[in-house]
C-alpha cells in the first residue's frame, strides 16, 4: 500500500537561512513524488515532481528536492528562504504500477521569519 | 487561460440532504481527480475520471459519486450528508500524456459545512 510521512508539522527558519521539509513514502513499485504548497483560503499549487532520472529535482519559486531510493525519501529544499515561502507544503506519492491515485501527506507548515 | 474553477465556492447543507459540486478543469486537460480534505489533513483522494469513467476509487463510501462529461468538466455527488462530510472539496485537473503527465492543477474548492 502506499503511504507517505512528513514527519514534522511546523518547520520555523529565518529568512535568508536554508529550509527543508521532510517527507519519506511507501510505495510497491517505483514512485512518482510530489510536491505542494498551499496558501490560507486558496487551492495546492504544484511545485516540483520526481518521475525518473536525476535524483535531483528544481521546481517553481526557486525550490529543489532530492529523490533517495536507499531512504526512500524525498525532502524539500530551499538555499535561501523568504518570508512569502510561508504556506503549507504536501508532499504526495503515486505508484507507477496501474494506479492513478495520489496519496498526500498530512503537510508542513513552513514559517519563515523576518 | 482559466485554471480550474469549482463551483459554488461554500455550501451549507443538513444531515441526509444531497449535494452536487462542480468542477471545469483547466483549458486543455482531460482528466479529472476530487479529493476531500477535512480541516489540518492533507487532501484524501476520492476518484479519478478519465475519458467520461471513473478509473480510480479511493476509500470513500458509495454516497459519493461523480460523473465527467464529454467537455470534460466534472460533478461529484453526494448522498446522505453526514457530518463528518464537512470538508474543503478539491477538484484536480490534469492532462493524459505529454511531459506534463501526473501534474494536477488544483482548483479552490468549495467548502461544505454539513450541520
Amino acid at each position: 500500500a502506499q503511504s507517505v510521512a512528513q514527519p514534522e508539522d511546523q518547520v520555523k527558519v529565518a529568512e535568508g537561512n536554508p529550509l527543508t521539509v521532510k517527507c519519506t513514502y511507501s510505495v510497491s513499485g517505483n514512485p512518482y513524488l510530489f510536491w505542494y504548497v498551499q496558501y490560507p483560503n486558496r487551492g495546492l499549487q504544484f511545485l516540483l515532481k520526481y518521475i525518473t532520472g536525476d535524483n535531483l529535482v528544481k521546481g517553481s519559486y526557486g525550490f529543489e528536492a532530492e529523490f533517495n531510493k536507499s531512504q526512500t525519501s524525498f525532502h524539500l529544499k530551499k538555499p535561501s528562504a523568504l518570508v512569502s515561502d510561508s504556506a503549507l507544503y504536501f508532499c504526495a506519492v503515486r505508484d507507477n504500477i496501474g494506479t492513478y491515485k495520489y496519496i498526500f501527506g498530512t503537510g508542513t507548515r513552513l514559517k519563515v521569519l523576518a | 487561460d482559466a485554471g480550474v474553477t469549482q463551483s459554488p465556492t461554500h455550501l451549507i447543507k443538513t444531515r441526509g440532504q444531497q449535494v452536487t459540486l462542480r468542477c471545469s478543469p483547466k483549458s486543455g486537460h482531460d482528466t479529472v481527480s476530487w479529493y476531500q480534505q477535512a480541516l489540518g489533513q492533507g487532501p484524501q483522494f476520492i476518484f479519478q475520471y478519465y475519458e467520461e469513467e471513473e478509473r480510480q476509487r479511493g476509500n470513500f463510501p458509495d454516497r459519493f459519486s461523480g460523473h465527467q462529461f464529454p467537455n470534460y468538466s466534472s460533478e461529484l455527488n453526494v448522498n446522505a450528508l453526514l457530518l463528518g462530510d464537512s470538508a474543503l472539496y478539491l477538484c484536480a485537473s490534469s492532462l493524459e500524456g505529454g511531459p506534463r503527465t501526473y501534474e494536477q492543477y488544483f482548483g479552490p474548492g468549495t467548502r461544505l459545512t454539513v450541520t
